[in-house]
């Protein structure tokens, strides 16, 4: 079976930085792209930031470029998501979700049951 | 906001068919395929369409996905009580250098 799970959410202060963390098993995880999603509180999905497989190409919610970064190590299977100069409108549940190809293209058909992420003021 | 428009809601009687409308533009849906994800309270979203009509293993036939133009939907027929949640569409936008959107989520309700 295919296992994702985040690590890392936690209570951070307005202005502070976290990183999440994601490790996958029971799959061939170097293959696949890996893609963030966001939910805050009593609202819809949102796309966070993708890494393809090989970890060349790193993709991000044009509103939260320059504030973001993601990386892989194949090694360990795992994903990380670093996140800067956090707002209280960044508090969410964040999602590791696996794309089913080696380019992210929204084929999310495996999810982890989240981190929680919560942006004092 | 979302970039791809659903409705917030749509409802119907146990055995009826909904349908789900989701529109974008030429950038996303015009573009890239279209998958659709139903989250229930309280979980992570599962995915229920593919590739615009491709359903995951698993999946019931009673959920069927299209795409036209810059628009795509899912139908359910033969509604259950335990297809009421919340339904987001996906697509991947070009623009941007490379993204994914979502919609807004329609909400089901069955009577």
């Amino acid at each position: 079976d295919v296992h994702l799970v985040e690590s890392g959410g936690g209570l951070v202060k307005s202005g502070g930085s976290l990183r999440l963390s994601c490790v996958g098993s029971g799959f061939s995880f170097g293959s696949f792209s890996i893609t963030w999603v966001r939910q805050a509180p009593g609202k819809g999905l949102q796309f966070v930031s993708s890494i393809n497989s090989g970890g060349q190409h790193h993709l991000f919610e044009e509103s939260l470029r320059g504030r973001i970064t993601i990386s892989r190590d194949d090694a360990k299977s795992s994903v990380n998501l670093e996140m800067d100069k956090l707002r209280p409108e960044d508090t969410a549940m964040y999602y590791c979700v696996r794309d089913d190809s080696g380019y992210p293209r929204m084929r999310l058909d495996s999810w982890g049951r989240g981190t929680m992420v919560t942006v004092s003021s | 906001q979302p970039v791809l428009t659903q409705p917030p809601s749509v409802s119907g009687t146990p055995g009826q068919s909904v349908s789900i409308s989701c529109s974008g533009t030429d950038s996303n849906i015009g573009v890239s395929a279209v998958s659709w994800y139903q989250q229930l309270p309280g979980s992570a979203p599962k995915p229920l369409i593919f590739d615009n009509s491709q359903r995951p293993s698993g999946v019931p036939e009673r959920f069927s996905g299209s795409r036209s133009g810059t628009s795509a939907s899912l139908a359910i027929t033969g509604l259950q009580s335990d297809d009421e949640a919340i339904y987001y569409c996906a697509s991947w936008d070009d623009s941007l250098g490379g993204q994914g959107v979502f919609g807004g989520g329609t909400k089901v309700t069955v009577l």
